[in-house]
Formats: structure tokens, C-alpha cells, sequence
């Protein structure tokens, strides 16, 4: 089955620890996204990754590291975590078309990491 | 520049009646604009997508969308409302950068809330 796989689904830690989440998908996708998504703003962008070792920052980057070793995965670092970054997480991916047309892509999303800070 | 706005954080129908969830977008290219489903406690999910071909758009449950570059619009729309159409509804614009690389703005959410 195609799939975005995202683990933990929760995580409650405390300031300052450092912690990753995963992401894995299995569609051999070459685009692939983190969003932290709070209440009434919507889904904002952290990171995106183009393809391996491939990586830009999106609209809100600070607090947050990724890595694009492999194709299929893109963890997401949270070096020193703080509780405003307690936030409900999705990882998504993308094929790419020729000529890079991703943004006429669908995204398919993972179902959520939901983190707290204490 | 792009930005996304959704008319209506909350939109609450009865089932059978139409269902109209509003988007209203500002892009300074021409845009690739999307409709995204979140059922409680999961991912999003694609309804529909517009990518510069027709402007009335179908997507998957009975929604359509309908693109009005002179009111730069992408409605959501729905004949009839069933129970299980309640979700949070994103409308998504996207950009593609010099290079290659995706910029999607999404909207705040309409929660659709639908009554027996």
C-alpha cells in the first residue's frame, strides 16, 4: 500500500531534549515536506527536500533540522525543543513530473505526529 | 507574493442541503490551486486539484470546484451534504520557485459541521 509512514504518532518531552521524528515513504517520491500545523493558522512549511541531499527551508525553519540521506526518508530534528513548538506535525511527499513541474503534484501526507513540550 | 484566505473558519449545514465553502487567493503567477480533506485525528487528503486547464474542476465524494481568475476564487462545492463530509477543509495555492522547488500557502481551515 502507498503510504507516508510518520513515527511517534505522540511525543511529550521536555525542553531541551533533543528528539526526531520520522518519516518514510514507499512511492519512491522525490519531493518531500515537514508542516507543523497549529489552530487557526493552517499548515505552515518547515523544510522541504527536492531529492536526496537535496534541502531548502520553508516558512517557519527555526528550531528545526532534516536530513535527506536516503529517498525514501526525511527525519525531522528538533535540536533543543521549546513548548512553542508543541504542534501537530505532517510529513508529505511528492512525485516530481518532467520539467519540475512538482507544484502540479498532489501532496500525500502522513497521519500526524502530535507533539507537546513541556 | 501569495497568500490564501478562507471566508469562513466554520461552515455548518444540514444533511442534504449544498454545501459552499469559500477561497479566495493572491498570486502574482498563475496558480496551481488545491483542496485538501482533514478528517479528525488524520493526514490530509486530496479532494481536487485545478492546474490551469478547465476551470470547473471535480473531485473525489461529489466536490467541485470552481476556478474565477477575474475574482481570483476556487470555491468548494457540494450538491448535497452528507454526514461523513464533516472534516477540516484547507484551499492550498501553490508556486513553483526559479530551480524547481514547491511553495504551497495553505489557508486557514473552514470546519464544516454538518447536522442530521
Amino acid at each position: 500500500e502507498a503510504q507516508v509512514t510518520q513515527n511517534p504518532r505522540y511525543l511529550i518531552t521536555v525542553t531541551g531534549k533533543k528528539l526526531t521524528v520520522t518519516c518514510s515513504q514507499n512511492m519512491n517520491h522525490e519531493y518531500m515536506s515537514w508542516y507543523r500545523q497549529d489552530p487557526g493558522l493552517g499548515l505552515r512549511q518547515i523544510y522541504y527536500s527536492m531529492n536526496v541531499e537535496v534541502t531548502d527551508k520553508g516558512d517557519v525553519p527555526e528550531g528545526y533540522k532534516v536530513s535527506r540521506k536516503e529517498k525514501r526518508n526525511f527525519p525531522l530534528i528538533l535540536e533543543s525543543p521549546s513548548p512553542n513548538q508543541t504542534s501537530l506535525y505532517f510529513c508529505a511527499s511528492s512525485p516530481s513530473q518532467p520539467g519540475g513541474l512538482i507544484a502540479k503534484n498532489i501532496q500525500y501526507f502522513g497521519a500526524g505526529t502530535r507533539l507537546s513540550v513541556l | 507574493a501569495q497568500s490564501v484566505t478562507q471566508l469562513d473558519s466554520h461552515v455548518s449545514v444540514s444533511e442534504g442541503t449544498p454545501v459552499l465553502l469559500r477561497c479566495n487567493y493572491s498570486s502574482s503567477y498563475s496558480p496551481s490551486l488545491f483542496w485538501y480533506v482533514q478528517h479528525p485525528n488524520k493526514g490530509l487528503q486530496l479532494l481536487l486539484k485545478y492546474t490551469s486547464a478547465a476551470t470547473l474542476v471535480k473531485g473525489i465524494n461529489g466536490f467541485e470546484a470552481e476556478f474565477k481568475k477575474s475574482e481570483t476564487s476556487f470555491h468548494l462545492t457540494k450538491p448535497s451534504a452528507h454526514m461523513s463530509d464533516a472534516a477540516e477543509y484547507f484551499c492550498v495555492v501553490t508556486r513553483v520557485k526559479t530551480g524547481g522547488s514547491y511553495i504551497p500557502t495553505f489557508g486557514r481551515g473552514t470546519s464544516l459541521i454538518v447536522h442530521p
